[in-house]
């Protein structure tokens, strides 16, 4: 069963970095074909893809945002880690990793969600 | 960017009756187009992709249509566990875009 969660600090301050972790279970990081990607919801707005990374390292990036995103992997450890630059409080939402399934070509499964407020 | 549209941003539905949602894409995405069900406090579900298979767990009820530009999902008698938020999703292209989603409620 293929699970995923989120992990991270419910504040940052304006000016900060954020860091969130996804930590996955139920497959490998490394198997061809499979990805993980972030997304992020404004509270009460739609959903907005950030970033994905591939089992080969490819990356990809909302462009809008590519200047502040960095997406990583860790495979030893089953984590995709996400960092964001220069917080500000319109990055306020719940932030989600979600697996992207290799023939299904789409984000198949979701963690629960992690959320984020950028305040002073 | 590929922007997606959908419409009507509401709809307000007699459980047991058909509800059709549209989502639309800027330019042809193909068949490459994913629909997830939102509910409040809950993290969206795959639910259709490739524009028409339903995704594990889901009933024959939902079911999805188009290609290239013009895109359906159809939920042919609603039933109380279906009024939710329902986004559109094109994978054709990077980077990976939303529709704003229709909101099904309960009339």
């Amino acid at each position: 069963q293929i699970t995923l969660k989120e992990s991270g600090p419910t504040l940052v301050k304006p000016t900060q970095t954020l860091t969130l972790t996804c930590t996955v279970s139920g497959f490998s990081l490394s198997t061809t074909g499979v990805g993980v990607g972030w997304i992020r919801q404004p509270p009460g707005k739609a959903l907005e893809w950030l970033a994905l990374i591939f089992w080969d390292d490819d990356k990809r990036y909302r462009p809008s945002l590519k200047r502040r995103l960095s997406i990583t992997k860790d495979t030893s450890k089953n984590q995709v880690v996400l960092t964001m630059t220069n917080m500000d409080p319109v990055d306020t939402g719940t932030y989600y990793c979600a697996h992207w399934g290799f023939g299904v070509y789409s984000l198949d499964v979701w963690g629960q969600g992690t959320t984020v407020t950028v305040s002073s | 960017e590929i922007l997606m549209t959908q419409s009507p941003a509401t709809l307000s539905v007699s459980p047991g009756e058909r509800a059709t949602l549209s989502c639309r894409a800027s330019q042809s995405v193909t068949t490459n187009l994913a629909w997830y069900q939102q509910k409040p406090g809950q993290a969206p579900r795959l639910l259709i992709y490739g524009a028409s298979t339903r995704a594990t767990g889901f009933p024959a009820r939902f079911s999805g249509s188009g290609s290239g530009t013009e895109f359906t999902l159809t939920i042919s008698s609603l039933q109380s566990e279906d009024f939710a938020v329902y986004y559109c999703q094109q994978y054709n292209d990077w980077p990976l875009t939303f529709g704003p989603g229709t909101k099904v409620n309960i009339k």
